[in-house]
């Protein structure tokens, strides 16, 4: 069965820390592998996206890391501010055919950002 | 805001009914998925269709079914109601140009059936 596997399920940290969040898979047809922020109330939103040609990306404050042949990925959100606080998920999904990328997620990390 | 619609907001309806939850993809977009999210299962894929044709297929119930018209939007149907189906229903969209990967999710639709 196709699983992504997410730890740790809650995080607590400072206000200006930087909360690391990973995650695990073991199919090797993964091959797109996004973020996704979900606010109480709301539907995930995408916030970045890694394709495993490349090891680490950044878009402002938050950077995935990559680790193809460990099977891993993780995000790391820099100066971490109380806005952040959310659930965080990780997910992937294989190119199954000419547009289907149908997602696989983690089970959810919930953040929060103390003051 | 993703630009991906999604009515109704809210559902309540008794066990053994149906429902339709209609969503409506980001303009240009070809692609719309269905997702369920529970608490024990987590987000789960059900289904996707790809300008009209179901195009992938995941843990979707026979008591589900979904299609796409030709102005491009989705209608998720979801019949003999039971307990477990009471859930968060989103939809997601995609497949502009080259940017076929990314997803953009909707508000989601609150179903509880009691």
């Amino acid at each position: 069965q196709q699983q992504v596997k997410q730890s740790p399920q809650s995080l607590i940290v400072q206000k200006g820390g930087i909360p690391i969040i990973n995650c695990a898979y073991e199919n090797t047809a993964f091959d797109y592998f996004p973020w996704y922020q979900q606010f109480p109330g709301k539907g995930p939103a995408l916030l970045i996206a890694i394709r495993p040609d490349v090891s680490e990306k950044k878009e402002g404050r938050f950077t995935i890391s990559f680790n193809k042949s460990a099977k891993q990925f993780s995000l790391h959100i820099m100066d971490s501010q109380p806005g952040d606080s959310a659930t965080y998920f990780c997910a992937a999904s294989p190119y199954s055919g000419a547009g289907s990328y149908q997602l696989t997620f983690g089970k959810g990390t919930k953040l929060s950002v103390i003051p | 805001d993703s630009g991906v619609t999604q009515t109704p907001k809210h559902l309540i309806t008794a066990t053994g009914q149906r429902v339709t939850l209609r969503c409506s993809p980001r303009s240009g977009d070809l692609s719309v998925y269905w997702y369920q999210q529970s608490l024990d299962q987590g987000l789960q894929f059900l289904i996707q269709y790809y300008n009209g044709e179901e195009r992938a297929k995941g843990n979707i119930l026979e008591r589900f079914s979904a299609q796409q018209f030709p102005d491009l939007h989705s209608e998720l149907n979801l019949s003999s109601l039971e307990l477990g189906d009471s859930a968060l229903y989103f939809c997601a969209s995609s497949f502009t140009g080259t940017s076929s990967y990314e997803q953009y999710f909707g508000p989601g639709t609150r179903l509880t059936v009691t």
